[in-house]
């Protein structure tokens, strides 16, 4: 599809269990971001990937949660010992070019995903 | 304080209404804006940036005071369809876009 896309739509999993979220970006889209959203809350950002530079992961929460990128393709974001706190909607989002760029930013359509 | 700060609503207005959304930031250094859309349990879309002159699309005006930190939305004539949260969202140089809470909207026939 033409669009960013997100697996898996939905996840159940247990408190402690590590889950991994992945993102498929906009084919040729440099830019790639993570942002998570609680119920009824905005939008957190969490990590930023940009091409090849070093990813601005400031938004992070703890060190339980780490993402990769390869090139400017698929993205993972790992959760582990997952938390009931972790329960929200994982957004990714990919952009044609940096932030500077200061373009619209394209939303897949989320992984939500529940702690029990 | 929080970066960008909007009024939750829920704004519930009749059909034909017009109505305002108003969100301010702290960061004065701020550089680019953006109002999102954003329907239940779906992601958000780009709206219409914000530009320093103020700017109309349709139905909808957006306006910036700098000098103020603040935004806001207008939107005319207001139809069933336009019921949604709008995120207000700003750049502010230093990382990826940080998005406001939101504002629902519910237009009520």
């Amino acid at each position: 599809g033409a669009g960013v896309s997100q697996s898996p739509s939905n996840k159940v999993t247990e408190k402690g269990k590590d889950v991994e979220l992945r993102c498929d970006p906009i084919s040729g889209h440099t830019a790639l971001y993570w942002y998570r959203q609680r119920l009824g809350q905005g939008l957190e950002f969490l990590i930023y990937f940009q091409g090849n530079s070093a990813p601005d992961k400031s938004g992070l929460p703890s060190d339980r949660f780490s993402a990769e990128r390869t090139g400017e393709s698929v993205s993972t974001l790992t959760i582990q010992r997952t938390q009931q706190e972790d329960s929200a909607v994982y957004l990714c989002a990919s952009s044609p070019g940096p932030w500077e760029w200061a373009g619209e930013l394209f939303f897949g359509e989320g992984s939500r995903l529940t702690v029990l | 304080r929080k970066e960008v700060e909007q009024d939750p609503g829920p704004f519930n207005v009749p059909e034909g209404a017009t109505v305002a959304f108003n969100c301010t930031y702290s960061n004065s250094a701020s550089q680019s804006f953006f109002w999102y859309r954003q329907d239940c349990r779906k992601e958000p879309k780009l709206l219409m940036s914000v530009y320093s002159s103020g700017n109309e699309d349709g139905r909808f005006t957006a306006q910036l005071n700098r000098a103020s930190q603040y935004i806001s939305l207008l939107i005319r004539d207001s139809k069933l369809s336009d019921s949604a949260t709008y995120l207000c969202v700003v750049s502010t140089g230093r990382r990826a876009l940080t998005f406001g809470s939101g504002t629902r909207l519910q237009v009520q026939p």
